[in-house]
């Protein structure tokens, strides 16, 4: 079956960076698009961009550009999401998502990360 | 301020039948792009309810159902239980923004 297994809860200091991962099993890694989508205390989803397995490319939303950075490992079907310069307002659930053509048909487990002084 | 709109807020007596709305525009629903409803629980991810406007992925249950027309679009749920109490969210693509776009999303109650 399929399984997004992300990597566990992140504490950073304002300024320093984090890299989150999303192990994927249960299907061929390089023939589904992979995003990322994360969620404030107590707000809305909020999509972060997307990585295309089989090459690397990726397109990031505007108001992360130069922040953020997804790449992925084929040898182990894993995706990587960095966000550096990290800011309070960073702090969020960060998920990992399989697209399915427009869709996101499988979610991570979601990781927490706390961006705290 | 999300790009979809969605009513903060629903809710319905158990047996009732409630709508959820998703307002967008001629860049993103408007524009033809498909549109896309999850369910999330409350402390998990996000699951996916309703794809392609309409279509219901296996395992979910018919009383829920999904619907398209020039702007915006509509998840309705049928037959109220209160394991449906949960946040719904829309989803579809915007050209002008060139990714997706999420509604704000919508809290279920069963009353």
């Amino acid at each position: 079956q399929v399984q997004l297994v992300q990597s566990g809860a992140e504490v950073r200091k304002p300024g320093a960076s984090v890299k989150v991962s999303c192990k994927a099993s249960g299907y061929t890694f390089t023939n589904y698009y992979m995003h990322w989508v994360r969620q404030a205390p107590g707000q809305g989803l909020e999509w972060m961009g997307i990585i295309i397995p089989s090459g690397g490319s990726t397109t990031y939303t505007q108001k992360l550009q130069g922040r953020l950075t997804m790449t992925k490992d084929t040898s182990t079907s894993t995706v990587y999401m960095e966000l550096s310069s990290l800011r309070s307002e960073d702090t969020a659930v960060y998920y990992c998502a399989r697209d399915n053509g427009g869709y996101n048909d499988y979610w991570g487990q979601g990781t927490l990360v706390t961006v705290s002084s | 301020q999300s790009v979809l709109t969605q009513p903060p807020s629903v809710s319905g007596a158990p047996g009732q039948r409630v709508t959820i709305s998703c307002t967008g525009s001629s860049s993103n629903i408007g524009a033809g792009y498909d549109v896309h409803w999850y369910q999330q629980l409350p402390g998990k991810a996000p699951k996916l309810l309703i794809y392609g406007n309409s279509n219901r992925p296996s395992g979910v249950p018919d009383r829920f159902s999904g619907s398209k027309s020039g702007t915006s679009a509509s998840l309705a749920i049928s037959g109220l239980q209160a394991e449906d109490e949960a946040d719904y969210y829309c989803q579809s693509y915007d050209s002008s923004l060139s990714g997706r776009v999420f509604g704000g999303g919508t809290k279920l109650t069963v009353l």
